[in-house]
């Protein structure tokens, strides 16, 4: 199946710093990528969905000032957590996928970021 | 917008049994329903799919079901082994978004 890396796997910082992370389909053209965050032993909940070149769009109740998301390719999405609480400590992972406009096709999944926040 | 309900929530089984996993959705444009399994600290793996011009699927030790009419679909896992023990996800996709359900948490007994 198709290779999405995400980058930094693990992150700890403090409490009103921001953090980036990246997501990258490797070896294909992904026109969605999605991003998701995982709370321990909880399922995935979406958070936005970005389309290469247009911006983002954000699930109800998920601040978009907060989380910023980047879409500037065909193989690279990144989420900015703006001023980090410890609230936002969580599993962020980032997914890649197409549509072709006939149906839903499959996504593949990064590796996922847990980010800690002091 | 859609909503995924998944059961069971856990579930225990003696190896060499068979486990089945529901899933109701409630968007009837959901076209497509993947079935992710996740070890964990790592990312969910795909491991079966079905998309909504077809019924049944299967893949060795494990089949999915659907029905449309009814908005639910099924795994089917036999012969479990204890690797199959994971958290398995069902999801439901429009053209637009996938909605995950809950997660079950399969542990498979030696």
């Amino acid at each position: 199946g198709a290779v999405v890396s995400q980058h930094p796997s693990r992150v700890i910082c403090k409490s009103g710093t921001s953090v980036k992370i990246e997501c990258r389909s490797l070896d294909f053209q992904a026109t969605t990528m999605f991003w998701y965050r995982q709370f321990p032993k909880k399922s995935l909940m979406l958070m936005a969905t970005s389309n290469e070149g247009s911006k983002a769009t954000y699930e109800q109740g998920v601040e978009k000032d907060k989380f910023l998301i980047n879409h500037a390719s065909l193989t690279l999405s990144t989420l900015t957590v703006t001023s980090a609480h410890p609230e936002d400590s969580s599993f962020y992972i980032c997914s890649a996928g197409w549509f072709s406009g006939r149906g839903a096709d499959t996504q593949y999944f990064g590796p996922g970021t847990r980010l800690t926040v002091l | 917008g859609e909503n995924v309900e998944q059961h069971p929530s856990t579930l225990s089984v003696q190896e060499g049994d068979s486990a089945v996993i529901k899933c109701t959705y409630s968007d009837s444009a959901s076209n497509y329903f993947p079935w992710y399994k996740q070890e964990l600290g790592k990312r969910p793996q795909l491991i079966i799919d079905i998309r909504s011009n077809v019924g049944e699927k299967k893949d060795q030790r494990i089949a999915v079901t659907l029905n449309k009419t009814a908005k639910h679909f099924s795994l089917h896992i036999t012969e479990t082994q204890p690797e199959d023990s994971a958290v398995y996800f069902c999801a439901a996709s429009n053209n637009n978004d996938m909605r995950f359900g809950a997660g079950t948490r399969l542990t498979v007994k030696p």
